[in-house]
């Protein structure tokens, strides 16, 4: 069964420093996604992208993100300046079709630790 | 604001019994709702999607909806101890363009499965 793959499965950084989160999303799918959960808390989403472009973004999605599609298969979430509190897993997903019945499937997240 | 709630749990039931989980929405105007499965440290894991009023059965899963009520709620019959696991109920919502939004997260429910 197809899936999404997200590396590296665990990021260390240090606070301040520049972090790239890589996600290979479903190879038909038209609408990827990021989405984070702190430690013990709900998954929020950040994130959504479409036809190339930022399709909706959260109040969380401030500008030290940013997101990318730099090829046909890559989609990757920046963080220019990483603090404390971005420490989270991150979570891609991807859907099929621009139709909000279509479920969003998750990859396997990347556990992002700011030191 | 949209929410979601849920009861945090735990929520522990014997093997073989049924376990329920409920689920409201804020939201009037979602169409969209899942049921995924988290285990401790893993990503989200799509369970069961509902889109219509009434009941779904997937196996051992039963999805219902009431719309009017705004409530959402997964059955697990027969439960295993390795459905222990914390189930999320999420919301699709729809962006203004009319196509696939991010999705809204409960808490979620820690369900413990006693053998």
């Amino acid at each position: 069964e197809p899936e999404v793959t997200q590396t590296p499965s665990h990021q260390v950084t240090q606070m301040g420093q520049e972090v790239i989160l890589r996600c290979v999303p479903i190879s038909n799918h038209l609408y990827f996604y990021w989405y984070r959960q702190i430690l013990g808390q709900k998954v929020e989403f950040l994130v959504s992208f479409y036809n190339n472009e930022i399709s909706e973004k959260s109040e969380i999605f401030d500008d030290q993100f940013s997101v990318e599609r730099p090829d046909g298969s890559n989609f990757t979430l920046k963080i220019r300046s990483t603090k404390l509190e971005d420490s989270a897993m991150y979570f891609c997903a991807s859907s099929a079709w621009a139709d909000s019945n279509q479920p969003q499937h998750f990859g396997d997240g990347t556990r992002l630790s700011i030191l | 604001q949209k929410e979601v709630e849920q009861n945090s749990g735990p929520l522990s039931v014997p093997e073989g019994a049924i376990a329920s989980l409920n689920c409201t929405y804020s939201d009037r105007g979602s169409q969209s709702f899942f049921w995924y499965r988290q285990y401790s440290g893993k990503s989200p894991e799509l369970i069961m999607s509902i889109y219509s009023n009434g009941d779904k059965e997937d196996g051992r899963f039963t999805a219902q909806l009431n719309k009017a009520s705004q409530y959402v709620s997964l059955l697990i019959r027969d439960s295993q101890p390795s459905d222990s696991a914390t189930y999320l109920c999420a919301v699709g919502s729809m962006n203004y363009g009319g196509s696939q939004g991010n999705l809204i997260f409960g808490k979620g429910t820690k369900l413990s499965v006693k053998p």
